[in-house]
């Protein structure tokens, strides 16, 4: 079975623009968690989806949004870039919700803003 | 607020000697307790979790953790270090109350030498 996939692996931008991320789960995982992680702040939850509704979230400014799709892939987007955006974005899939004893990493996506 | 405080931020030991990590946590209700493991460039992997049944946890690769309510631990141990365990752990905890997302450690590197 194939793990967790997140693309693109590697992203630049600069300063104001906008990013989308995404993630295919594990086939037939319906829950896909959004992870930010800093050097300085560590890993930090973004948001949850389960059944394409946003089932929980943290405590980010609006500019960070997600969704997901019929299929259970997820996008995240990071809407008018700052520095400190600058992070390794995880993603991770579980079959059900709030089911953390079963959750299912992917490799990140490294996000560089200049 | 649940929350989570590991002790070191880097711990060396040589190689076939015990690993010791520890963690603290702070709780309000039962915590559900988790280490993951992220080895450079990969994604995180559950070592193993506490959800309130036998204080003793064992998990993959030879390691184990003992909950211990009184001194509100969850320390992370290994008998004999291999050189493959070299990577980054981090001690999780469920935020209750609503809400469900895990509350990351700050983590420790963990370096294995010959």
């Amino acid at each position: 079975k194939a793990g967790v996939t997140q693309t693109p692996r590697y992203l630049i931008k600069t300063r104001g623009q906008q990013v989308t991320l995404s993630c295919s789960p594990i086939s037939g995982h319906r829950s896909v968690s959004w992870y930010q992680q800093t050097p300085g702040q560590g890993l930090q939850f973004l948001f949850e989806y389960f059944s394409e509704t946003q089932r929980n979230k943290g405590n980010f400014p609006g500019r960070f949004s997600g969704r997901q799709f019929s299929n259970s892939r997820s996008e995240m987007n990071v809407s008018t870039l700052e520095l400190g955006d600058s992070a390794l974005y995880l993603c991770a899939s579980s079959q059900n919700a709030a089911n953390y004893n079963e959750q299912f990493f992917g490799p990140g996506t490294r996000l560089t803003v200049l | 607020a649940q929350s989570v405080t590991q002790l070191d931020s880097h711990v060396s030991v040589s190689e076939g000697t015990p690993v010791l990590l520890r963690c603290n946590y702070s709780s309000s209700y039962s915590p559900s307790l988790f280490w993951y493991v992220q080895h450079p460039n990969k994604g995180l992997q559950l070592l193993l979790k506490y959800t309130s049944a036998a204080t003793l946890v064992k998990g993959i690769n030879g390691f184990e953790a003992e909950f211990k309510k009184s001194e509100t631990s969850f320390h992370l141990t290994k008998p004999s270090a291999h050189m493959s365990d070299a990577a980054e752990y981090f001690c999780v905890v469920i935020a209750q109350g609503g809400s469900e997302k895990l509350v990351f450690g700050k983590g420790t590197k963990l370096t294995v030498n010959p």
